[in-house]
């Protein structure tokens, strides 16, 4: 299993720009979820999925879209970006959602808006 | 609301000599606490978790943490640092409900000292 993956691991966009993140994982894990890691901060979850067609804002949603179209993937997208999503992106997944479901996080990818 | 307060930003041990990271939570109900491990330019993996099991957890690479309801803490510690130890450790809350969502704590680098 290569487990979560994201891509791409650097990018560098210019304001107003989009562009989409990609995560994958091959566990057939129900539930999906973008984090953003800035410094100070640790980690804030952006947006979520329990499943297949199923998403809903986390703690800091504003200025990225999500779907779910597949149990493996869940990609993230930024349609205007803006110097203040300068950030480390994880995804992360997990069997379901019960407290005995570890999640397990992919590499991240950093991103840089000018 | 639920959340979890790391104590130190920065911790600086010399290998071999014992490592304590703080962290205090809050919580209306019993938590789901966790540890992660943040290596640089790596993802996030799993130290240990707390699941209202024993209170005493022990965790990968040698580390183990305590949960003391009464004094709303959940400190990460290791008896000898080892080099390979040297990281960003954060304390996670798990959101009470059927959800898997996270709160993390702002983190805690680890440095160790030859």
């Amino acid at each position: 299993n290569a487990g979560v993956t994201q891509t791409p691991k650097f990018q560098v966009l210019k304001t107003g720009q989009s562009m989409t993140l990609q995560c994958a994982q091959d566990m057939n894990h129900e539930y999906m979820s973008w984090y953003r890691q800035d410094p100070g901060m640790g980690l804030r979850l952006i947006h979520y999925s329990v499943g297949a067609g199923i998403t809903d804002q986390g703690e800091v949603p504003n200025g990225y879209n999500v779907s779910r179209s597949t149990t493996e993937d869940f990609p993230l997208r930024l349609l205007s970006a803006a110097p203040s999503q300068t950030s480390v992106y994880f995804c992360a997944s997990s069997l379901g959602q019960g407290v005995y479901n570890e999640q397990f996080f992919g590499p991240g990818t950093r991103l840089t808006v000018l | 609301a639920q959340s979890v307060t790391q104590l130190d930003s920065h911790v600086s041990v010399s290998e071999g000599t014992p490592v304590l990271l703080r962290c205090n939570y809050s919580s209306s109900y019993s938590p789901s606490l966790f540890w992660y491990v943040q290596h640089p330019n790596k993802g996030l993996q799993l130290l240990l978790k707390y699941t209202s099991a024993a209170t005493l957890v022990k965790g990968i690479n040698g580390f183990e943490a305590e949960f003391k309801k009464s004094e709303t803490s959940f400190h990460l510690t290791k008896p000898s640092a080892h080099m390979s130890d040297a990281a960003e450790y954060f304390c996670v809350v798990r959101v009470t409900g059927a959800t898997n969502k996270l709160i993390f704590g702002t983190g805690t680098l680890l440095a160790v000292q030859p």
